[in-house]
């Protein structure tokens, strides 16, 4: 069975900071996925990483990925107010287009002045 | 519009009542799904879909059930909801038609249901 760990669950940061969120998983999979949830919304898409040693960047937020570690990170450079949300990473064990995922618990990212 | 529109956004019931959520999405993607979330357990899926005639089990199906009634629409049912189904229900769909595609999934604004 599939787990992926999410650490730390909590995060407050100032802004500014730079901080890295950790993602680990059980099984051996080359496809994962960043997403972030403001309070009350719907998921969106941030990241795909669908090899080892990917490496993804849009605007403070960088991700890579190390499947023979099993494990990818997103790091804050930086960090301003408006990242304040949850991340959430998602393993896909399947080939081809995103199937059935499986979600970290989450990290909460509360960023402040 | 949204993309991937889930109905209600809202809804209280009560125990043994039998709750529909409905998904539609304009999308064109063939691949749906219902996953559950609940506080500090993210989200885990019910049940998928990768095309009308294709329904699949997911992690915790149990209580639930889903009809594909066409590519664009994806429903979930609670046959006799019970409380611990209180959570926040989102509807997701991907693509696989695409050549090449490796895209993420998209989700609806999600359902929030409780059951009292």
């Amino acid at each position: 069975e599939l787990k992926v760990e999410q650490n730390p669950l909590f995060l407050s940061m100032q802004e500014g900071k730079n901080y890295t969120i950790y993602c680990n998983y059980s099984t051996t999979s080359d496809r994962l996925y960043w997403y972030r949830q403001d309070p009350g919304k719907s998921l969106e898409s941030l990241f795909v990483l669908l090899s080892n040693g990917a490496v993804k960047q849009e605007g403070r937020l960088m991700a890579s990925l190390d499947t023979k570690a099993r494990l990818s990170t997103l790091h804050i450079t930086a960090a301003v107010h408006d990242l304040s949300a949850t991340y959430f990473c998602a393993v896909d064990l399947s080939s081809g287009t995103a199937s059935k995922l499986t979600f970290g618990t989450g990290t909460r990212l509360q960023v402040t002045l | 519009d949204a993309d991937v529109t889930q109905t209600p956004r809202n809804r209280i019931t009560k125990t043994g009542k039998r709750i529909m959520l409905e998904c539609s999405q304009t999308k064109g993607h063939d691949r749906m799904y219902w996953y559950r979330q609940d506080p500090g357990l993210g989200l885990r899926l019910i049940y998928y879909s990768f095309d009308v005639k294709d329904i699949n089990k997911g992690e915790i199906s149990d209580g639930y059930s889903v009809s594909r009634q066409a590519q664009a629409k994806f429903s979930l049912s609670l046959e006799s909801a019970i409380p611990n189904q209180t959570a926040l229900y989102f509807c997701a769909t991907s693509d696989s038609l695409r050549q090449g595609s490796n895209q993420p999934q998209h989700f609806g604004d999600g359902t929030r249901l409780s059951i009292l």
